[in-house]
């Protein structure tokens, strides 16, 4: 089992422009997350989705869309970078009233 | 706002001796905790987890400690070893919820 499975690694994006992070878990979880992580500030929700067909709101939702595209695959999209969202993201899976599984992670710098 | 604190950016501590790291949260509704563990350039490791209806909880090495009343968890690691220097976040999540909150970290060192 590959786990959880993000993509790309690295990526630089100009102002303006647009970019989605793909994700994709092979543990049959129901429930899916994206976070980021920024310097001081720790593991920031970003949006979460429960099941396939669903997605909600956490913490820092502004600038971002999501996509529940089946059970395996839950997409990050950022219709307009700004500087303020260059930082790590990560996306993680979970199982019933358990842990998390987290992926290795997207480092995404906004020139 | 915060719902999960962690105020100790970091903590160094001698090899074989206790390390203790404490995080505190606001949401009463919050009745699952957790740690992880990251190192650098990887995403974060399950490491324990308690439940609100225990108040301790050990494997290995590791015990978290919950204060419900105090709104307080703690995980001690002992004997500490230089292989636990890392970085450690504390979550919390409702019962039957999936918004699962972090702390922003204690970054520990072990020093041999």
């Amino acid at each position: 089992n590959a786990g959880v499975t993000q993509t790309p690694k690295f990526q630089v994006l100009k102002t303006g422009q647009s970019m989605t992070l793909q994700c994709a878990q092979d543990m049959n979880h129901n429930s899916m997350y994206w976070y980021r992580q920024d310097p001081g500030m720790g593991l920031r929700l970003i949006y979460y989705s429960a099941s396939e067909g669903t997605t909600d709101k956490g913490e820092v939702p502004n600038g971002y869309n999501v996509s529940r595209l089946n059970k395996r695959e839950f997409s990050l999209r950022l219709e307009s970078a700004a500087p303020s969202q260059t930082s790590v993201y990560f996306c993680a899976s979970r199982i019933p009233l358990g842990e998390q599984y987290f992926g290795p992670g997207t480092r995404l710098t906004v020139t | 706002d915060q719902q999960v604190k962690q105020n100790s950016p970091s903590l160094s501590v001698q090899e074989g001796r206790i390390s203790i790291l404490n995080c505190d949260y606001t949401n009463s509704m919050f009745d699952y905790f957790l740690w992880y563990k990251k190192y650098p350039a990887e995403g974060p490791t399950f490491l324990i987890s308690i439940s609100s209806i225990k108040d301790k909880n050990e494997d290995g090495r590791f015990t978290v400690f919950l204060n419900k009343s105090a709104k307080h968890l703690s995980l001690h690691i002992v004997p500490s070893q230089p292989g636990d220097s890392a970085v450690y976040f504390c979550a919390a999540v409702g019962y039957n919820n999936n918004d699962m909150r972090f702390g922003a970290g204690t970054r520990l060192t072990v020093k041999p």
